[in-house]
């Protein structure tokens, strides 16, 4: 059974912090992992989708990779800002299977 | 265009009534899912459709628990009998094909008293 854990559980910095987000998954037979952003008390927004045949995407600010070999992907937030701060989850959606496991997400808090 | 659109967006019941949860999906997405997530969780999957037929309903916790896809477009999640334990955030999400980016409506925030 798929594990994804989200490391760390939470993170404060301040405006302009370049930061990454780590994610795990202990199934490498995955056929893709996707980033979400979730606001407080509103529904996921997806940031970025990677294929398992792909090493990495990359959408402004945000650049995930994927290493399938280790299990672990990574979110990195560059010159972070308060607009950023909302909870980031990661979900790895495995071969064979059409739906999602998720972490328990990281919560990012940004200050001005 | 329109996302995933669901409703209500709050419903407060009481232990042991019946309640519905409706999601429209994107349109034209013949794979719609739905999760639960609980406090300070990740969503779980509960049941995934693609189009009318239940392709995979493992998540569903227990008999308690059901939904329908009638016509390959709207879903409704309908559970029976209440429990305080129900209490979460059901979320529902479509996706072009089914292995597909998955696009997530705003969540149904369930309350049993």
């Amino acid at each position: 059974k798929q594990e994804v854990t989200q490391i760390p559980a939470a993170l404060s910095v301040p405006e302009g912090e370049n930061l990454v987000l780590n994610c795990s998954f202990t199934d490498s037979a995955i056929y893709n992992l996707q980033w979400f952003r979730q606001d407080p008390g509103k529904g996921l927004t997806s940031l970025l989708l990677i294929q398992s045949s792909q090493r990495e995407q990359t959408s402004g600010r945000l650049n995930a990779s994927l290493d399938k070999s280790s299990g672990r992907s990574t979110l990195y937030i560059a010159a972070s800002q308060p607009g950023d701060s909302a909870t980031y989850l990661c979900a790895a959606l495995n071969s064979g299977y059409s739906t999602l496991t998720f972490g328990k997400g990281t919560m990012l808090l940004v200050s001005p | 265009g329109a996302g995933v659109s669901q409703t209500p967006s709050n419903k407060v019941t009481e232990k042991g009534k019946y309640v519905e949860l409706r999601c429209d999906p994107i349109s034209g997405h013949t794979a719609l899912y739905w999760y639960r997530q609980s406090l300070g969780q990740g969503p779980e999957f509960l049941i995934y459709f693609q189009g009318t037929g239940a392709a995979d309903d493992s998540g569903l916790p227990n008999d308690r628990f059901f939904a329908v896809r009638p016509e390959g477009s709207v879903s409704t999640l309908k559970i029976q009998r209440t429990e305080r334990g129900d209490s979460a955030v059901y979320l529902c999400a479509s996706s072009p094909v089914s292995v597909g980016e998955q696009f997530f409506g705003p969540g149904t925030r369930l309350t049993v008293l």
